[in-house]
């Protein structure tokens, strides 16, 4: 199976903040990497898909980029309702695999 | 838009089966893959495995053994059995649609199972 990693595992940032979040693969997975946001009680939401497509609907704040091994989601401008839990995927191979999460606190 | 429903008891016994069912609505569920994800309570998340509209499936080795999932065209439903369940198995259940490169999107609402005599 592949592991994902991501860190950090918690952040406090205040609104306005340039947030990144970093997800290494356990080995190369070219781009099939997808983040996902989860706030309190609610299903996972599709933010990115391979790397660095924006899904539809979701803020221009969010970008991803990398390839390889080495993934990151930003948020260029922290607002609040982006407090919330973020979670990578790989989509390389079966088993599909997830980071283990990252919760985005207010400061 | 495509949406996805979870149903099913929210309480299963010890050594039981776990059943649930994820009805699609607002699109076909042919031509595509669906997926089933759980998360234990305050923990991450966990691929169980995918079918595809035709019938085929790929399962998490970890839950290989256990796991069955199987696809109804006619009802626009896909549905998991999970046998022999324990306490580890107590987690939100969801199932969500497959992108092209296995990304999930939609997601159901999910559904609660707890594992307990």
């Amino acid at each position: 199976d592949i592991q994902m990693t991501q860190s950090p595992s918690s952040l406090s940032a205040s609104v306005g903040d340039r947030v990144t979040i970093t997800c290494r693969a356990s080995q190369s997975i070219s781009r099939y990497l997808n983040w996902y946001q989860q706030k309190p009680g609610k299903a996972p939401k599709l933010l990115i898909y391979t790397a660095s497509n924006l899904q539809s609907g979701v803020p221009s704040r969010f970008s991803g980029s990398g390839s390889g091994t080495d993934f990151t989601l930003t948020i260029s401008s922290l607002q609040p309702e982006d407090f919330a839990i973020y979670f990578c995927q790989q989509s390389y191979s079966t088993p599909l695999t997830f980071g283990g999460g990252t919760k985005v606190e207010i400061k | 838009q495509v949406q996805l429903q979870e149903s099913g008891p929210g309480l299963v016994k010890p050594s039981e089966t776990l059943s649930l069912t994820c009805t699609v609505s607002g699109g076909s569920i042919s031509g595509y893959y669906w997926s089933w994800i759980r998360q234990p309570p305050g923990k991450g998340l966990e691929w169980i495995g995918y079918i595809y509209y035709s019938g085929s499936t790929k399962y998490n080795p970890s839950l290989k053994s256990r796991v069955t999932i199987s696809v109804d065209t006619s009802k626009n439903q896909f549905s998991l059995r999970l046998s022999s369940v324990t306490a580890a198995d107590t987690a939100v259940y969801y199932c969500a649609k497959e992108g092209s490169a296995d990304w999930l999107d939609p997601w159901g609402q999910g559904t609660l199972v707890t594992v307990s005599s």
